[in-house]
C-alpha cells in the first residue's frame, strides 16, 4: 500500500476553512484515498473517500489532482469540536476480496482555537 | 444499527488478572478488527477476522486472545498483561477484509496495574 505523509499538526482560527493535505506519491491505479477523523479517546471515524477531481459531502471536501499523489480535505468553516486528528489512508476498494493491510499514518492533529 | 459497541469502557487490571473485552457489531459485516492504540500515536493493527475466522495475526504477544464467536461478537482476551500494554483498544468492522472504510467502536481504555 501507498505510504502517507501529512503534517504532525495545525491550528486554525474558528470560522476559518482548513485544508489538510496528504502525500501519497506511490498511489496505484485501483488506490481510493480515505479520511478519518478521530476524537480523544473515541475510535477514528470515516469523513470522506474520493478517487479523483473532487468529493463533497456534509462534513468536508477532498480534492485530488490529475496526478492522485497528494490529497487535501478541506473543512469550511471550523468550529472547536473540529478539534481532533484527521488520518489519511490510501487502499483499494478490495472489491477482489484479498486482504489488503491499511496502516495509520501519524496523522494531523488540528486544533482550533476560539 | 451502524454501530460498533465496546464494554467495557474502562478497565483496570492486575498483571496476574484474566479479562476479556467485547465488541458487538450489527451491520453485516463479515470483517472484524481489534487495534491497539498508546497515547498520541496512530491505532495498531493486532488482529483480523474474517468470516469468524482468524485471519492476520500482526505477531501479537499470545497474553493477548482473539475469539469470534459468531459474525456479530469479538472477544479479546487477556492474560498475564505487562504495564506496558496499558493502552486504548479499538473494535473495527468492515463488509470484507478487503477495502479501506471501517466503522469503529469507542474503545475500551485499559489500565495494567
Amino acid at each position: 500500500l501507498a505510504k502517507t505523509t501529512q503534517p504532525i499538526s495545525m491550528d486554525s482560527y474558528e470560522g476559518q476553512e482548513v485544508n489538510i493535505t496528504c502525500s501519497h506519491n506511490n498511489i496505484a491505479t485501483n488506490d481510493y484515498i480515505t479520511w478519518y477523523q478521530q476524537f480523544p479517546s473515541q475510535g477514528p471515524r470515516f469523513i470522506i473517500q474520493g478517487y479523483k477531481t473532487k468529493v463533497t459531502n456534509e462534513v468536508a471536501s477532498l480534492f485530488i489532482p490529475a496526478d492522485r499523489k497528494s490529497s487535501t480535505l478541506s473543512l469550511p468553516r471550523v468550529s472547536l469540536s473540529d478539534t481532533a486528528v484527521y488520518y489519511c489512508l490510501v487502499g483499494d476498494l478490495g472489491l477482489s476480496g484479498g486482504y489488503q493491510k491499511v496502516t495509520f499514518g501519524t496523522g494531523t492533529k488540528l486544533q482550533v482555537i476560539p | 444499527d451502524t454501530e460498533v459497541t465496546q464494554t467495557p469502557k474502562h478497565l483496570v487490571m492486575g498483571m496476574t488478572n484474566k479479562k476479556s473485552l467485547k465488541c458487538e457489531q450489527h451491520m453485516g459485516h463479515r470483517a472484524m478488527y481489534w487495534y491497539k492504540q498508546k497515547a498520541k500515536k496512530p491505532p495498531e493493527l493486532m488482529f483480523v477476522y474474517s468470516y469468524e475466522k482468524l485471519s492476520i495475526n500482526e505477531s501479537v504477544p499470545s497474553r493477548f486472545s482473539p475469539e469470534c464467536p459468531n459474525s456479530s461478537l469479538l472477544n479479546l482476551h487477556l492474560h498475564a498483561l505487562q504495564p506496558e500494554d496499558s493502552a486504548l483498544y479499538l473494535c473495527a468492522s468492515s463488509q470484507t477484509q478487503a477495502g479501506v472504510v471501517f466503522t469503529f467502536g469507542s474503545g475500551t481504555r485499559l489500565t495494567v496495574v
